[in-house]
């Protein structure tokens, strides 16, 4: 069973302009952590935001913001004023509940293209 | 650099071969971890160091697949007589802490990207 899913697997996007990706998860475990990573087309993985599941407050890092709905268990990610730099692919993450060394396990990914 | 990294990047093999990639994470980071990334998949876990022992190796596909971190600081993973599916991005990750604390960022080294022909 997926544990992880992002059902967005391209976007379009304006320069300046917000995106979403959204993220949706599955756990029976109380404590966890979601991650969202963003991989450019050089490959390595650049961690983006955190979000642990008792913070009560959504993580937000410069123009990324975390959308944390524990009840839905999704965890969004919102890019605000989208720079062609952004253009990349999109990683949600859980770390899984009691994993020895909090291995991740990502979802599918989301290809976001900013256009000018 | 004081980042994590790989090597080689780029590997190319012939189905049968013997490869090992090699993974420098940053120091004085307890644990170490692989990710096969299929193309346009997410990277999927492989297996877990903490310092020298390997904890989880539960990811590893098949008895191919052999990882070793024996002074708890450089890493190998070895596939032994590859074959076409293991053509894939091979990421290793490393972080600060060990356990199942509460948060512990991993850092994603650039990967090495194996094809099998």
């Amino acid at each position: 069973a997926q544990k992880i899913t992002q059902t967005q697997p391209g976007m379009f996007v304006q320069e300046k302009e917000a995106v979403t990706l959204d993220c949706t998860y599955d756990t029976s475990d109380p404590s966890y952590g979601l991650f969202w990573y963003k991989q450019p087309s050089s490959g390595e993985m650049i961690f983006l935001i955190y979000q642990g599941s008792y913070d009560q407050q959504n993580a937000t890092e410069g123009r990324y913001s975390l959308n944390f709905q524990k009840a839905r268990k999704s965890a969004n990610l919102v890019i605000s004023a989208s720079q062609l730099g952004d253009s990349a692919m999109y990683f949600c993450a859980m770390r899984e509940p009691g994993a020895a060394g909090n291995k991740l396990t990502f979802g599918g990914g989301t290809r976001v293209l900013v256009k000018p | 650099g004081a980042g994590v990294s790989q090597s080689p990047r780029y590997k190319v093999a012939k189905r049968g071969q013997d490869v090992a990639l090699r993974c420098d994470p940053i120091s004085g980071h307890v644990s170490l971890f692989w990710y096969q990334q299929a193309l346009g998949q997410g990277p999927e876990f492989l297996t877990y160091f903490q310092n020298e022992a390997q904890l989880d190796k539960s990811g590893l596909p098949s008895d191919r697949f052999f990882a070793e971190r024996p002074e708890g600081s450089v890493s190998t993973l070895k596939i032994q007589r590859t074959q076409q599916e293991d053509s894939a991005v091979y990421l290793c990750a490393s972080s600060l802490g060990g356990g199942t604390g509460y948060y512990n960022e991993q850092f994603f080294g650039p990967g090495t990207r194996l094809t099998v022909l």
